[in-house]
């Protein structure tokens, strides 16, 4: 597969653990943002977003929670399961039409 | 990978020489983007397009052109300008109409020797 995790920061879990992925943005107008997880040589995926009037939103064994004074994102994923495993991006945009993308942390969650 | 489709997953040419990269989506999407990834990095932006016959630069249009003729289709050429086209690229697509999240295909690697 494609080797998109080089040089990436790693989060190592156990599986059941719960993760937490970080993401610090710097464009204080970004008012969407949204997560997605890249498995090796596919492309990204749609896990999660958020809106900037939100500080919290949940799905299916995953929050995101935002944190617009310190500008941050993050990203938890509750009772983690070996198909975790992948690379996770932030995006972010202050309106219509493009998404600037973070490099991505890699998730490895061990058996 | 939703209904985007990239076409071939792998690709070798020669230094020199031209190539385009196939985009077809039938979602409806009036917005197509290409980006290109490196191991190690996030994704960056080449080139979108937010409706049929037109597209602009994004952050790195140098060496690449596209076209979009139709609604469902975003080719990309990699040009001989491009100084370091091996890469995996990346097509996606979203509704445009305010809706932000983008769809993605499953990607193309290009290498050139």
């Amino acid at each position: 597969g494609e080797s998109v995790g080089l040089h990436l920061p790693t989060l190592s879990v156990q599986e059941g653990d719960n993760s937490i992925i970080n993401c610090a943005y710097s464009n204080s107008a970004s008012d969407y943002f949204i997560w997605y997880k890249q498995e090796s040589g596919k492309g990204p995926q749609f896990i999660i977003d958020i809106r900037s009037n939100m500080d919290k939103r949940q799905g299916q064994r995953v929050t995101v929670l935002l944190n617009k004074t310190v500008k941050h994102l993050s990203l938890q994923i509750a009772a983690t399961q070996p198909g975790d495993s992948a690379v996770y991006f932030c995006a972010e945009t202050s309106g219509y039409s493009t998404l600037t993308f973070g490099k991505g942390t890699m998730l490895l969650v061990s058996p | 990978d939703g209904g985007i489709t990239q076409s071939p997953k792998y690709l070798f040419r020669k230094e020199g020489q031209n190539v385009t990269l196939s985009c077809e989506q039938n979602l409806n999407h009036d917005a197509m983007y290409w980006y290109r990834q490196d191991p190690g990095q996030g994704l960056r932006l080449i080139y979108y397009s937010q409706i049929v016959n037109d597209f602009q630069k994004g952050d790195i249009a140098e060496g690449y052109s596209v076209s979009r003729e139709k609604k469902e289709s975003f080719p990309l050429t990699v040009t001989s300008a491009q100084k370091n086209p091996t890469a995996f690229y990346l097509c996606a697509s979203s509704s445009g109409r305010g809706g932000y999240e983008q769809y993605f295909g499953p990607g193309t690697r290009l290498t050139v020797t």
